[in-house]
């Protein structure tokens, strides 16, 4: 079983901000959190990933709790092009668990 | 720089067939990853393989599955006496070294959908 916890589904609209959470309450202190998507047909893709500071890319930003034991993935203005089933995993153990499935709205 | 390549893309078996599933990962990358994913569900890790070399086959079933990545030439995940069972997506994806492990981000190829009759 994955080791990361994830809401099945969350819904968003279009050009509005969307906070996916992840709970990895048994993260160990080398565990670096890696976030990948998969588009519809499509293999997944690498959105980004952090250690313990909030992360930025042109993608996405990764706020990071500071206990480590969960994270949030920040779409800061969601489009239709983002809607994909959203994995957060832990390096160290590479197991995808069913992900959130995130549906924009327009 | 290409990316990784699967091939094929569909694969139909009758049961009791064999599969077999190629990946070529991106130039400059060494390190391959296999994952299944069933219909609606998410991926799962099957086999992590370095040149000529199997690191972590904890994901492969114990029977029928095998997977090498030879000095020259793609990665082959083989499926020997295919069952419906193994109808899914299967995706390779690569990196330059340890890929996630070493914190480098893993590309995936677009998957080679398997259906067993």
């Amino acid at each position: 079983d994955a080791k990361t916890t994830q809401p099945n589904s969350m819904e968003s609209n279009e050009e509005e901000p969307v906070h996916l959470p992840c709970n990895h309450s048994t993260i160990s202190g080398t565990d670096y959190i890696h976030w990948y998507r998969q588009l519809p047909s499509q293999g997944p893709e690498y959105v980004i990933h952090g250690l313990t500071s909030n992360v930025n890319n042109r993608m996405a930003s990764l706020a990071i709790a500071e206990d480590r034991k969960s994270s949030t993935l920040i779409l800061h203005r969601a489009t239709l092009r983002d809607a994909a089933v959203y994995y957060c995993i832990l390096n160290n153990d590479m197991r995808f668990g069913a992900g959130t499935r995130l549906t924009v709205k327009p | 720089n290409a990316g990784v390549m699967q091939n094929p893309r569909h694969l139909v078996r009758r049961r009791g067939q064999e599969a077999r599933l190629r990946c070529s990962p991106m130039k400059g990358h060494s390190h391959v990853y296999w994952y299944r994913q069933l219909p609606e569900e998410g991926l799962k890790f099957m086999v992590y393989l370095q040149k000529e070399n199997i690191i972590d086959e904890s994901g492969m079933p114990k029977e029928r599955f095998s997977a090498e990545f030879p000095k020259e030439g793609p990665s082959i995940l083989r499926i020997q006496q295919v069952v419906r069972g193994d109808s899914a997506a299967y995706f390779c994806a690569s990196s330059p070294n340890q890929g996630a492990r070493q914190n480098n981000e893993q590309f995936f190829g677009p998957g080679t959908r398997l259906t067993v009759l």
